[in-house]
């Protein structure tokens, strides 16, 4: 099993749709989570962190259910400029854990 | 301006003639990495590094090297390069804090075609 999995994807949606990824991970002791978005052929970049509570930043909301081990991030009002791929990112709390990317679900936002 | 820099952006080179990608980050950041992402796999990580001196492989080592000299600077080498490690490559830098979040800062990213 993968430390970090992803809906596969593509997600093909209209303007103005809310869309939701999912991720869950398998290790337990992560601390951190993250996600980050891709353009094609760019760097990734950070879009948002997670927090215990969920967290909300424009249209965009992240939740994390730890007991579940899976986080998940809502568009809202999808714009043409949210195409990208969105990667789920998870960390460890301890100096020596690695970032754990996973890889990533495309979404494209048709006019 | 806070930045990680890598060198060469672009690259074609031939089987087996060394080459050294290089990347710099002035954020004064303990955790690098290096990843390479090729269609349909996603992001992969090849080598990361805790701090100076502090190397460990990842996903993907088969076929590189890494140093840790300095805390700026984590070179990506290729001793013998070969057409399958042709790949777009992305050099990554984090404040790895004890019990705290770190962002993970990107390079623009190298993209390397064997030949």
């Amino acid at each position: 099993r993968k430390e970090v999995e992803q809906d596969p994807g593509p997600f093909n949606v209209p303007e103005g749709a809310t869309v939701a990824f999912n991720c869950t991970y398998s290790n337990s002791a992560s601390q951190s989570f993250f996600w980050y978005r891709q353009d094609c052929r760019k760097e990734p970049k950070l879009l948002m962190s997670v927090y215990s509570s969920g967290n909300e930043d424009g249209r965009f909301t992240a939740q994390l259910n730890r007991a579940s081990q899976y986080i998940s991030l809502l568009i809202r009002d999808s714009k043409l400029s949210d195409s990208a791929t969105y990667l789920c990112v998870v960390k460890g709390k301890n100096y020596g854990q690695n970032f754990v990317f996973g890889p990533g679900t495309r979404l494209s936002v048709l006019p | 301006e806070a930045q990680v820099t890598q060198n060469p952006r672009y690259l074609i080179t031939v089987t087996g003639k060394k080459l050294t990608v290089t990347c710099s980050q002035n954020m004064n950041h303990e955790y690098m990495s290096w990843y390479r992402q090729d269609p349909g796999l996603g992001l992969r990580q090849i080598y990361y590094s805790m701090n100076v001196e502090v190397t460990d492989k990842g996903d993907v080592p088969e076929g590189y090297k890494v140093s840790r000299k300095e805390k700026r600077n984590f070179p990506l080498i290729l001793e013998s390069p070969s057409p399958n490690q042709t790949s777009l490559y992305f050099c990554a830098s984090s404040p790895l804090l004890t019990g705290l979040t770190g962002e993970l800062f990107f390079g623009e990213g190298s993209r390397l075609t064997v030949l």
